[in-house]
């Protein structure tokens, strides 16, 4: 079975710290994708990074970095010089396969709060 | 439009009703889905339309849940007789395939069961 563990429930900083989220996943399957999601209070869910099982290297965008270690089944998510807009319920999830985006596993969610 | 519309954007329904929700997809989106968003159960996935295939409906909680998508379009989620369990925010997304592209997701519809 697949699971998405993400323990961090809620992070308080304030703006220009750096923060990062953890996310831990659990699959038997050697083929898969792991993504990253943020849905601000309006709602919708914004996708933010897709990176699959056979591609280790770590990805910076802009603020926004990502840590792929299979070794530790970790996908963590790292925002330098948090901003208030960065706060926002942010998901970690998995898919099996080659499915791409037909069925997602969640993890919970991590809701971050920015203080100017 | 330019997005992925769901509506209404709030439902409040006695229970034991029934409920139509829809999901205007991106056009040219092949791949539609739908997902729900609970305190209890967090982001669950419902169901997966794919162009004409059939439907991928292992999500679906239980058999008075059930979709359809018209024309490869617009998509219409129905839960029948709704308990109280059904409170959700239910979201739905498309995709212009099913794998391997980007999929843009809806804001949702609040549903509370009363």
């Amino acid at each position: 079975a697949q699971k998405v563990t993400q323990a961090q429930t809620e992070i308080s900083v304030v703006e220009k710290e750096d923060v990062t989220l953890d996310c831990v996943y659990e699959t038997r399957d050697t083929t898969y994708y792991l993504f990253w999601y943020k849905q601000p209070p309006s709602g919708e869910l914004v996708f933010l990074i897709r990176r699959n099982s056979f591609d280790e290297q770590n990805e910076i965008s802009g603020r926004y970095s990502w840590n792929f270690q299979k070794s530790t089944s970790s996908f963590n998510f790292t925002i330098t010089a948090s901003q208030v807009v960065d706060s926002a319920v942010y998901f970690c999830a998995l898919s099996k396969g080659n499915t791409g985006f037909q069925k997602l596993v969640f993890g919970t969610g991590t809701r971050l709060l920015v203080s100017p | 439009g330019a997005g992925v519309s769901q509506s209404p954007s709030n439902k409040v329904t006695e229970k034991g009703k029934d409920v139509e929700l829809r999901c205007d997809p991106i056009s040219g989106h092949t791949a539609l889905y739908w997902y729900r968003q609970s305190l209890g159960q967090g982001l669950e996935f419902l169901i997966y339309f794919q162009g004409n295939s059939a439907p991928d409906k292992s999500g679906l909680p239980s058999d008075r849940f059930s979709a359809e998508r018209t024309g490869g379009s617009v998509s219409t989620l129905t839960i029948q007789r709704t308990q109280q369990e059904d409170s959700a925010v239910y979201l739905c997304a498309s995709s212009l395939l099913a794998g391997g592209t980007e999929a843009f997701f809806g804001q949702g519809t609040r549903l509370t069961v009363v």
